[in-house]
């Protein structure tokens, strides 16, 4: 079956940059889905943040697009999020997500990052 | 984009009827037929429940149920179970376009 596993620092630096990478098992990213990254605070929802197709199609949440960077890489059958200028606010859970259709239906188990001095 | 609007907390006895409102704007709920709905036990990712507003993945038991009109779509969990305690999130296609997530409700089953 289809899996996704998120991998990346559990740490970082205020104004420093948070980098993820989700590596796709059991499925090709160039099949015909987009991938997305979700978020959630501790305690709190949950955020959509950016998505991708294996064409380099992306669509960025409005209020993080300035902020946010989503790449594909066939080769090696992942795709990543970069987020840049971080605060405490970035804290979260972070998901990566295949989409079927219009709903998230492939959900990785999450890797927590921390932004902190 | 503001997050879609969900009372914090339904609750109900084991074998009644509870329903989830998801309420957005004419720039998502209301102008696409592509509301998900989410179930999310603690300290697990959330799982698919139903999809473009009324659909449900295969696995998902029929006790769940999707509706929309206007701008507030609806999740109803009949015949209500003791597993069926968890957080619940709706989502929604947009016009940016993006997606956005409800704020979440917590369903505590008597």
């Amino acid at each position: 079956q289809v899996q996704l596993q998120e991998s990346g620092p559990g740490l970082v630096k205020p104004s420093g940059t948070l980098s993820l990478t989700c590596v796709v098992s059991g499925a090709s990213v160039t099949n015909n889905n987009w991938w997305s990254w979700v978020r959630q605070p501790p305690g709190k929802g949950l955020e959509w943040i950016a998505e991708i197709h294996h064409t380099g199609a992306t669509n960025y949440n409005p209020s993080l697009r300035s902020r946010v960077t989503i790449s594909v890489d066939q080769s090696k059958n992942q795709f990543s999020l970069n987020l840049n200028s971080v605060t405490a606010a970035d804290t979260a859970l972070y998901y990566c997500v295949r989409h079927w259709g219009y709903a998230f239906d492939v959900w990785g188990q999450g890797t927590m990052v921390t932004v902190s001095p | 984009q503001s997050a879609l609007t969900q009372p914090p907390s339904v609750s109900g006895s084991p074998g009644q009827s509870v329903t989830i409102s998801c309420t957005g704007t004419s720039s998502d709920v209301g102008s696409y037929d592509r509301v998900s709905w989410y179930q999310q036990p603690p300290g697990t990712a959330p799982k698919l429940m139903i999809y473009d507003v009324g659909n449900r993945p295969s696995g998902v038991p029929d006790r769940f149920s999707g509706s929309k009109s206007g701008n507030t779509a609806s999740l109803t969990i009949s015949g209500l179970q003791t597993e069926d305690e968890a957080d619940y999130y709706c989502s929604s296609y947009t016009n940016s376009p993006s997606y956005v997530f409800g704020t979440g409700t917590k369903v505590t089953v008597l």
